[in-house]
């Protein structure tokens, strides 16, 4: 699948404050998985979106599926310091191909 | 469930030696993939197989990589020889479906540096 491209690279916080990364494709997806990544650790599954306009939330964690699936959001309220880590979001290509895109990393601050 | 075991954690290695990367799935997974990961790249997929079989080996970088996948419990990707450029964090995951929509499930994945 062609890499999804996602804004911020970066983005620092105050805990408390709101978070959100979002994810652009230039083509259709058939859904997309959101995954997280502790600094030095690996990613881990968050969610999965399939239908368009979807909309999913995890506690403090909203997931949102674009009307034309060609982008998704991940917004976090009122984060915290276990918020930390790199955010990404990843396509299937042919077969099931998974293609990461280029990630969000999240720092928050006492 | 020990989720999908990688070995070894760390490697060091001099430019030239053979690497070998080992990883067992989650049993009954029938999917396992082959991920580099470094700050300039990202995640690339290298490789992946779906019921021991190699699908798509697009991102394998040179012919100095090769992975093999002889039973559904043991997959290793090799370096002959390694280089420095190789350094990164090198994951295994496994999937349960050879489908697109089935998440991936991550080893911890192995530091390999090479000087």
């Amino acid at each position: 699948g062609q890499q999804v491209m996602q804004i911020p690279q970066y983005q620092h916080v105050q805990e408390g404050e709101d978070f959100t990364t979002y994810c652009n494709s230039s083509t259709t997806l058939s859904n997309i998985q959101w995954y997280k990544q502790r600094p030095g650790g690996h990613p881990v599954f968050l969610i999965q979106l399939v239908k368009s306009g979807e909309v999913k939330k995890q506690k403090r964690l909203t997931f949102q599926f674009g009307e034309a699936k060609k982008n998704s959001s991940l917004h976090i309220t009122a984060t915290q310091t276990t918020d930390v880590g790199t955010y990404f979001c990843a396509n299937p290509g042919g077969g099931n191909k998974l293609t990461f895109g280029t990630g969000t990393q999240l720092k928050v601050e006492l | 469930d020990a989720g999908v075991i990688q070995s070894p954690r760390h490697e060091v290695t001099e430019m030239g030696q053979e690497v070998t990367l080992r990883c067992k799935p989650i049993s009954g997974h029938n999917s396992l993939f082959w991920y580099r990961q470094t700050m300039m790249r990202g995640l690339e997929l290298l490789i992946y197989f779906n019921n021991n079989v190699p699908i798509d080996d697009s991102g394998m970088p040179e012919d100095r990589f090769s992975a093999k996948m002889p039973n559904a419990s043991f997959s290793t990707l090799k370096i002959q020889p390694s280089e420095p450029r190789d350094s990164a964090v090198y994951f295994c995951a496994s999937s349960g479906t050879p489908r697109g929509n089935s998440p991936l499930h991550f080893g911890n994945g192995t530091r390999l540096t090479v000087t």
